[in-house]
């Protein structure tokens, strides 16, 4: 039980696009979704915190204009990287809250070009 | 007084010794604590948590020992084996489930054969 999944598992963009990951609770609802970015043997960066039904709350620094959030059921949160560039190449974590902690996705791998 | 310094960074053990990571936290309103194992290109994994009402959790080889007087807390790996190898976070929060996450550092395990 306890599953996350993240799609896709990986992209390639032009910068200048948009992106769009979807994160999704596949066994149980979550009400709170959590949004992480990891650089190369770097730890998890929290970037939002995702509750269904209500506007995300961005951590400081984090652009919510440019990481536009929804999370529009218990089980599906999306995350949209608007008119990427290289420097949000990146792995993006999702993480949805069961009852005993929180369980995580495998990662979106993001290459802007 | 938000951070959990993870030590040390790196750890090379042999086959069948123990690995110990080191935790240290601030906030003592922090109450659980969790441990998660990442491979490469993979999202982290839940391997064990602990809550500071007791001050060892065992599960099959992995131990969290729980020291709430210094704030520390660390994990043991006995009987150390090569597939153990991965990036090891320490976390931290107020409560389970939906609340927000302090990471360690990471510590990178590699166990020779």
């Amino acid at each position: 039980g306890a599953v996350v999944s993240q799609h896709p598992s990986w992209v390639i963009c032009k910068s200048g696009t948009s992106v769009k990951i979807e994160c999704r609770s596949l066994d149980f609802q979550a009400t709170t979704m959590f949004w992480y970015r990891q650089f190369p043997k770097q730890s998890l960066m929290l970037m939002a915190t995702s509750n269904e039904g209500s506007k995300a709350t961005y951590e400081q620094g984090v652009e919510k204009d440019k990481f536009l959030i929804n999370h529009a059921s218990l089980t599906l949160s999306t995350l949209t990287v608007t008119s990427a560039h290289p420097e949000d190449s990146s792995f993006y974590i999702c993480s949805a809250t069961g009852v005993e902690t929180q369980y995580f996705g495998p990662g979106t791998r993001l290459l802007v070009l | 007084q938000q951070q959990v310094k993870q030590s040390p960074q790196s750890l090379i053990v042999q086959k069948g010794g123990i690995s110990i990571i080191n935790c240290a936290y601030e906030n003592t309103a922090f109450d659980y604590f969790p441990w998660y194992q990442q491979f490469p290109g993979k999202g982290p994994a839940l391997l064990i948590a602990i809550r500071p009402d007791v001050s060892e959790k065992k599960e099959g080889r992995f131990t969290i020992s729980f020291n709430k007087s210094a704030k520390q807390f660390s994990l043991h790996i006995m009987d150390s084996q090569p597939g153990d190898s991965a990036t090891y976070f320490c976390a931290a929060s107020r409560m389970r489930g939906a609340q927000k996450l302090v990471f360690g550092q990471g510590t990178r395990l590699t166990i020779n054969p």
